[in-house]
């Protein structure tokens, strides 16, 4: 029972082009919704965070979009910068503290 | 501005053996969560504890597998008898004290866990 899905594996984005990661999600508890940036063999580090009573927050170059009635949320990075190759993950929370991860999508930025 | 820490970074147990992994949160945070990250996978949650208290371990399995966060010292996770499939990931998070539903949580860098 996947409850949050990133359906995109990978994804290749020119430099200074936008990345744009997408991300649904089933259960219509989640109230917070996170993504996290992960490179090999490191943990996750935290970039942007929305509740569900907003549905934009930016932060520089970072801004994550969340659509309640469809269940959906993106990830929008612009400009891409080489060191945004990573692999992202979505999480969602519903009061229960836990966290919900998605598969996560491989971005590459190709200079 | 120590972030979280997880010790060891590597560890190879043989079948059967004990592994012990540690978690020290971020200052000022008395919120643990353990979640295990199987290969070309998500992290999944596993326990979520606050001093001397296991607040939720939905995620645990029901055996072999137990965690704690004392009064005094890191969280531990304990994972006795390991077998083949127990190798991951393992990550620790942590959290400052919740207000209802904007917590976030910081993650260490994790614990490799090797079974041979």
């Amino acid at each position: 029972d996947q409850q949050v899905k990133q359906n995109s594996p990978s994804l290749s984005v020119q430099e200074g082009r936008i990345s744009i990661l997408n991300c649904d999600y089933t259960n219509s508890m989640f109230d917070y919704f996170l993504w996290y940036k992960k490179y090999p063999a490191e943990g996750p580090t935290f970039l942007i965070s929305i509740s569900s009573i907003k549905d934009k927050n930016e932060d520089g170059r970072f801004t994550v979009f969340l659509n309640k009635s469809a269940k959906h949320l993106s990830l929008h990075i612009v400009p891409s910068q080489p060191g945004d190759s990573a692999v992202y993950f979505c999480a969602a929370s519903g009061g229960a503290q836990k966290l919900v991860f998605g598969q996560g999508t491989r971005l590459t930025i190709n200079p | 501005n120590a972030g979280v820490m997880q010790n060891p970074r590597h560890l190879v147990r043989r079948r059967g053996q004990e592994a012990r992994l540690r978690c020290s949160p971020m200052k000022g945070h008395s919120h643990v969560y353990w979640y295990r990250q199987l290969p070309e996978e998500g992290l999944k949650f596993m326990v979520y504890l606050q001093k001397e208290n296991i607040i939720d371990e939905s995620g645990m399995p029901k055996e072999r597998f137990s965690a704690e966060f004392p009064k005094e010292g890191p969280s531990i996770l304990r994972i006795q008898q390991v077998v083949r499939g127990d190798s991951a990931a393992y990550f620790c998070a942590s959290s400052p004290n919740w207000l209802a539903g904007t917590d976030t949580q910081y993650f260490g860098p994790g614990t490799r866990l090797t079974v041979l």
